[in-house]
């Protein structure tokens, strides 16, 4: 089944305790991103990749790093976290190509809570 | 600043009614436009998309405009369920990275 898998789905952590947060797909695609979605303000991206070693920062970078050393996974990266890190966390994937014809897929969610 | 809009309030509507949603964006010169579905604490599934130089796309009940002049997008669902009950949230890219930029999103109810 083609999907986005992301772990954990929860997480409850202190502020400053490094954490990572995995994302893998299956289906091939070359674009990944990470989103990061409150109340009221909607999906904000925090980092997107291209390809493999290719990332981007998006509109909410600071605070978080990523990386993108093998096509399928693309893990999200809080060094230090802070309890405005607190959100629900997505990963998503695109295929190139098909120019946005196919739409981006999304993991199930991580729901962060930094005490 | 590049922004798009979606009417924050919820959309609530009788069963068999047409929801209309409306997504306006400003500052974006967008190659094309989709439209998500998310339900409470999962991710957006897509829907459908639109290209710049259509006007128009169906795919069953849902009908998406796409308008560059007025820099608008409607999203229609005719004959709409309680399970269409849902937020919807369009997203754009500039056909760059292939990774849109979402709105907010509208929150769609419908009554029985």
């Amino acid at each position: 089944e083609a999907q986005v898998t992301q772990n954990p789905r929860y997480l409850i952590t202190v502020t400053g305790k490094k954490l990572t947060v995995t994302c893998s797909q299956n289906m091939n695609h070359e674009y990944m991103s990470w989103y990061r979605q409150d109340p009221g303000l909607g999906l904000r991206q925090i980092y997107y990749s291209m390809n493999v070693e290719v990332t981007d920062k998006g509109d909410v970078p600071e605070g978080y790093k990523v990386s993108r050393k093998e096509k399928r996974n693309f893990p999200l990266i809080l060094e230090s976290p802070s309890p405005n890190q607190t959100s629900l966390y997505f990963c998503a994937s695109s295929p190139m190509g098909t120019r946005g014809r196919l739409g981006a897929f999304f993991g199930q969610g991580t729901r962060l809570t930094v005490v | 600043s590049q922004k798009i809009e979606q009417n924050s309030e919820a959309l609530n509507i009788q069963e068999g009614k047409t929801a209309t949603l409306t997504c306006n964006y400003t500052n974006y010169s967008p190659a094309y436009l989709q439209w998500y579905r998310q339900d409470p604490g999962r991710g957006p599934v897509f829907l459908l998309l639109i290209r710049e130089n259509e006007k128009e796309k169906r795919k069953e009940r849902l009908k998406v405009t796409f308008d560059t002049t007025l820099k608008q997008s409607l999203f229609h669902i005719t004959a709409s369920q309680p399970a269409d009950s849902a937020t919807y949230l369009c997203a754009l890219d500039s056909g760059g990275s292939y990774i849109p930029t979402f709105g907010r999103g509208t929150s769609l109810i419908v009554h029985p």
